[in-house]
């Protein structure tokens, strides 16, 4: 069964540092991108980040809200993705969902993973 | 950012008629190659979104033919032709031409 199941979340004091993961099978994890969507309780959908395959050196891009204290990472070998998330502000908490990009471009999700809570507060 | 509207935000159909929800972008997602990058998710009642249309108004394999999306340019539609009690959710509308890619504020479909 294809698939993506996040684990990782939780509450963390605003500054603090939490990093999310995202287990993949189903697929050939290591051909597609990656990437983070959050959906703030009660609202819409806020893209995060993507991370590229390895041949495409796996280059990360993000949402200038995240840039500098979120990272993306890959393990092909585990079939991993991990979002490190540092400087929380109150404005992160959320669920945030792993998502395969289908066609490496554009941004067909296909497949979402059920999210991780993120709570950031004191 | 390309800003994403959709109309209207909230929606109440009888079962089997249509539905039609209206997303327009802020500047025109037709990318060089030909292709324009817009897709429709659902977001079904306490479920992750799925993906319902590609690149407009293509299909996602496993969508009923009752979903249909159209448009060009920096207007698009999604169409139901025959709604039914298991589309009740919240339909979002994304542009993946420019990042950062950016949603629609959603719209919710509820069957009377």
């Amino acid at each position: 069964e294809v698939q993506l199941v996040e684990s990782g979340g939780g509450l963390v004091q605003p500054g603090g540092s939490l990093r999310l993961s995202c287990a993949a099978s189903g697929f050939t994890f290591s051909d597609h991108y990656m990437d983070w969507v959050r959906q703030s309780p009660g609202k819409g959908l806020e893209w995060v980040g993507r991370i590229k395959n390895r041949a495409n050196s796996y280059i990360t891009e993000y949402a200038a809200s995240v840039r500098g204290r979120f990272t993306m990472s890959r393990d092909d070998s585990k079939n991993l993705l991990y979002l490190q998330m540092s400087g929380l502000k109150t404005e992160d908490t959320a669920v945030y969902h792993c998502v395969r990009d289908l066609h490496n471009l554009g941004g067909a999700f296909d497949i979402w993973g059920q999210g991780t809570m993120v709570t950031v507060s004191s | 950012d390309i800003v994403m509207t959709q109309t209207p935000l909230s929606l109440s159909v009888t079962p089997g008629q249509p539905a039609s929800i209206s997303c327009k972008s802020s500047q025109s997602l037709l990318f060089s190659n030909g292709k324009t990058y817009l897709y429709w998710y659902l977001q079904k009642p306490g479920q992750s979104p799925q993906l319902l249309i590609y690149e407009v108004s293509s299909r996602l394999s496993g969508v009923p033919d009752r979903f249909s999306g159209s448009g060009s340019g920096t207007d698009f539609t999604l169409e139901i032709s025959r709604a039914e009690a298991g589309d009740v959710g919240v339909y979002y509308c994304m542009q993946g031409l420019h990042l950062p890619y950016t949603f629609g504020q959603g719209t919710r479909l509820e069957i009377k």
